[in-house]
């Protein structure tokens, strides 16, 4: 069995100012580890993914996340926030089946001038 | 290349009607799928398919149908519309049917059910 769990379903931040956008999972499997981002009226498109390399995964837009498996945890980081970053965030597990993917509810995040 | 094309991009259907929608992909990938998305609840497999005439159900399967001809193209049909299937479909593909393997999505079909 798997789950993931977005622990805000909304975060508003300063433009400028860090970006944390927390995820946790559970996975009786070693795990696949996805965020998305989809900006208003658009499709989903990948910002990052884990798969069992390198513990901290950079992405797209200066956006990065760090496997914890102690922690079970995911969480999505930005050092400095900008307007364009307004969107919703989704992370994703697989515990290595295709059709195993759990998406979590979404994390709204808002950027204030 | 387009990607993963959705059309149409919205739709008002009337309880008890049937459409289809449709989605294309040009990157020769092998495994598409269909998600439904409702607020609060994330995206929900409805069907998925592993190439060309092999289809299986996700999570939500009732009150949709699939086939898949050829390799680009996984049509989405409903039945019989009811209020319940109002929401955003997304299709997507991925290249690879493991599971590590990120998926390429459409943007999207708004669909209403009156």
């Amino acid at each position: 069995a798997q789950s993931v769990t977005q622990l805000d379903s909304h975060v508003s931040v300063s433009e400028g100012t860090p970006v944390l956008l927390r995820c946790n999972y559970s996975s009786s499997y070693s795990p696949s580890l996805f965020w998305y981002v989809q900006h208003p009226n658009k499709g989903l498109q990948l910002l990052l993914k884990y798969t069992s390399a390198a513990t901290l995964v950079k992405g797209i837009n200066g956006f990065e996340a760090e496997f914890k498996k102690s922690e079970t945890s995911f969480h999505l980081t930005k050092p400095s926030a900008h307007m364009s970053d307004a969107a919703e965030y989704f992370c994703v597990v697989n515990s290595g089946g295709y059709q195993k993917v759990t998406f979590g509810t979404g994390t709204k995040l808002q950027v204030i001038p | 290349n387009a990607g993963v094309t959705q059309t149409p991009k919205f739709q008002v259907l009337k309880t008890g009607q049937s459409m289809t929608l449709q989605c294309a992909q040009d990157m020769n990938h092998e495994y598409m799928s269909w998600y439904r998305q409702d607020p609060g609840m994330g995206l929900r497999l409805i069907h998925y398919s592993v190439g060309a005439g092999i289809t299986d159900q996700g999570e939500v399967p009732n009150g949709y149908n699939v086939s898949r001809s050829t390799t680009e193209d996984f049509p989405l049909r409903l039945l019989s519309a009811a209020p319940s299937q109002t929401s955003v479909y997304f299709c997507a593909s991925s290249y690879s049917r493991r599971g590590n393997t990120e998926a390429f999505f459409g943007q999207g079909t708004r669909l209403t059910v009156v």
